[in-house]
This record gives C-alpha cells, sequence and structure tokens, in this order.
C-alpha cells in the first residue's frame, strides 16, 4: 500500500519558517522524482518544486525560488520543504507527491495545512 | 512559460458526455505527450486519471478519456455518473510542471 504523510505545517507569522516533511512507504521512494503541490483555500493546484532521486536536479517554481527549498533522505524514504520568509499568500494545504513527469503524478498525500498570520 | 487554460465550469446530466478542454498558452502540447487530468474530490487529494495526454492508469474507469489536437488537450468523460462531480485539473510538464485552473464538473 502506497502512503505519503505530511507532516510540519502550523500557524506561522510572516517572514517566519517552517520545515515540511513526508514520509513514504509501498514505492521505490529512492528511484523517485518527487513534487511538493500546494493548494490556497478554495484555489487550485500550484506546483512548487521537484527533486530527482539523487537530489542532484531540483527545480523550482518563479513563486518560490530562493526562499523555499527542497531536499530528501532515501535512507528514510521522506521528502522535506524548508521554507523561508513566508507571507500570507502561502497560506495553503501542501501535498507531497510522487512525480512521473510525463506520466504525471500518481501518488499523493492527505496534505498539511500551512497558515502565514499575524 | 506555458499556461493552461480551462473553463471554469461545466455540466452534463447523468449518462450524458461531457469535454474539459485545457488549451496551451505560449506553448505547444501538440508534438509532445506532456499532458495529464486529474480528479479532485472536496477535501480529497488530486487523483491521476488521463497521463501522456491519453492513456489511463490502472484501475480508472474506461469512462474517462483524453485527446490532444494542436494546442489543446482535452479530457471526456462519458456516461455521466453523480460521482463524477468534481474539480477536474490538466497539467503540462516540460522542465517545470504548469497547472491549469482547474474546471468544476456538475452533474445535474
Amino acid at each position: 500500500q502506497v502512503l505519503l504523510v505530511e507532516s510540519g505545517g502550523g500557524l506561522v507569522e510572516p517572514g517566519g519558517s517552517l520545515r515540511l516533511s513526508c514520509a513514504t512507504s509501498g514505492f521505490l521512494f529512492s528511484d523517485s522524482y518527487m513534487s511538493w503541490i500546494r493548494q490556497a483555500p478554495g484555489k487550485g493546484l500550484e506546483w512548487l518544486s521537484y527533486i530527482g532521486p539523487s537530489s542532484g536536479h531540483t527545480n523550482y517554481a518563479d513563486s518560490v525560488k530562493g526562499r523555499f527549498s527542497i531536499s530528501r533522505d532515501n535512507a528514510k524514504k521522506s521528502l522535506f520543504l524548508q521554507m523561508d520568509s513566508l507571507r500570507a499568500d502561502d497560506t495553503a494545504l501542501y501535498y507531497c507527491a510522487r512525480d512521473e513527469g510525463v506520466s504525471g503524478v500518481d501518488y499523493w498525500g492527505q496534505g498539511t495545512l500551512v497558515t502565514v498570520s499575524s | 512559460q506555458s499556461a493552461l487554460t480551462q473553463p471554469a465550469s461545466v455540466s452534463g446530466s447523468p449518462g450524458q458526455s461531457i469535454t474539459i478542454s485545457c488549451t496551451v498558452i505560449n506553448g505547444d502540447v501538440g508534438n509532445y505527450n506532456l499532458v495529464s487530468w486529474y480528479q479532485q474530490h472536496p477535501g480529497k487529494p488530486p487523483k491521476l486519471i488521463i497521463y501522456e495526454a491519453t492513456k489511463r492508469p490502472s484501475g480508472v474507469s474506461s469512462r474517462f478519456s483524453g485527446s490532444k489536437s494542436g494546442n489543446t488537450a482535452a479530457l471526456t468523460i462519458s456516461g455521466l455518473l453523480a460521482e463524477d462531480e468534481a474539480q477536474y485539473y490538466c497539467s503540462s510538464y516540460t522542465r517545470t510542471r504548469v497547472f491549469g485552473g482547474g474546471t468544476k464538473l456538475t452533474v445535474l
């Protein structure tokens, strides 16, 4: 059974930082590209970042470039997102997902909610 | 970077077929099978229903089909069921991933 479980969300003040984690099981994590995707309340999906299997290949959406950093620990089958300089418009449900590129995003977690507010 | 445009809403009656379009702006979906489609019910994560423009993952109903022509991809749902009422998103992948704005499907 494939499982992706995000954690680390919560309430943070503007300018603050959070580190999201995603624990995975049930698929070959070390061979997989992984993405973070978010969804603001009542809004659509926004891809944020992906990381290749060996961490050497990363990419970011312009909206988070320079503020967010993706990383992974293949030994622990875990994905991370370090979020700095948070803004109110970063408020969203953050999904961890396996990203198969042209073959789509096939595994999704349930998401962790990040609220940026004073 | 490409942008994807979807209609905000579509509707249909049970048993009917509907089509949701996804138009690529500043890009070309025609030469590459880059488009995937996702279904999202309220309070749930998205579910992959079409990938590489026309392929269905294992376990996805054959009532869902994908096509592409020029700069437009399309999702067709045939034999509409009440459970198909959901939000639908297209996505394209090149060096980054982009999602369309989403289409709300209402089953009347």
